[in-house]
């Protein structure tokens, strides 16, 4: 059964402080992962697709990065700004599904 | 750019009510979704349109009928609501895989 799964389900950072998270997936043949961003009372907004592994995105202070079995998403230098859900998803069925993790929730503290 | 545009934006409902949830876009995109998010459960699909005149069934569609009314248009209903529906509601549409989401529609079942 196709599967994704994110750890930690929640972490506090100090601002300035790196870390990583991490989106675990079991899916036959992947077609893509994708990395959204969702604040409090929105919709998620699309962050990175990554495709192949070895593959890596940035975006300010974001990378991610694919492996065969997992992504990680790596902030650097985080500010309070960056507090967030950050969700990961990949297709499934006949490519127009989307599974979803159910997320990291990001704090960053001044 | 108005992108994805769901009405109300929220909503309280009693028991056995019908509502309809609207959802429009203005991407010109072929594909358009209903998801549910809920605590501890993630983003679930309850139905998708891939295209203008067709739609499906995804993970959680039962107390739910959608219509694609055109192009840019796809709305959900709920004919007899139940305490089970309380959830927050998201519309998306995507030309490939990636989606763009609504707001979203918080709705209460009392």
């Amino acid at each position: 059964e196709d599967q994704v799964t994110q750890s930690p389900e929640a972490l506090r950072l100090q601002e300035g402080e790196s870390s990583s998270l991490n989106c675990s997936y079991t899916v036959s043949g992947l077609r893509g992962l994708f990395w959204y961003r969702q604040d409090p009372g929105k919709g998620p907004e699309f962050l990175f697709t990554l495709y192949s592994a070895g593959e890596e995105k940035e975006k300010e202070r974001l990378k991610a990065t694919l492996t065969k079995k997992e992504s990680f998403l790596h902030i650097t230098a985080p500010k309070p700004e960056d507090s967030a859900t950050y969700l990961c998803a990949v297709p499934a069925g006949n490519n127009r599904k989307l599974i979803w993790g159910l997320g990291t929730s990001l704090a960053v503290n001044p | 750019n108005a992108g994805v545009t769901q009405t109300p934006k929220f909503q309280v409902l009693k028991t056995g009510q019908s509502m309809t949830l609207q959802c429009a876009q203005d991407m010109n995109h072929n594909s358009m979704y209903w998801y549910r998010q809920d605590p501890g459960m993630g983003l679930r699909l309850i139905y998708y349109s891939a295209s203008e005149g067709t739609t499906d069934k995804g993970e959680v569609p039962n107390g739910y009928n959608v219509s694609r009314l055109n192009k840019r248009e796809f709305s959900l209903r709920l004919e007899s609501a139940a305490p089970s529906q309380t959830s927050v509601y998201f519309c998306a549409s995507s030309e490939s895989v990636t989606n763009t989401f609504g707001s979203g529609t918080r709705l209460t079942v009392v």
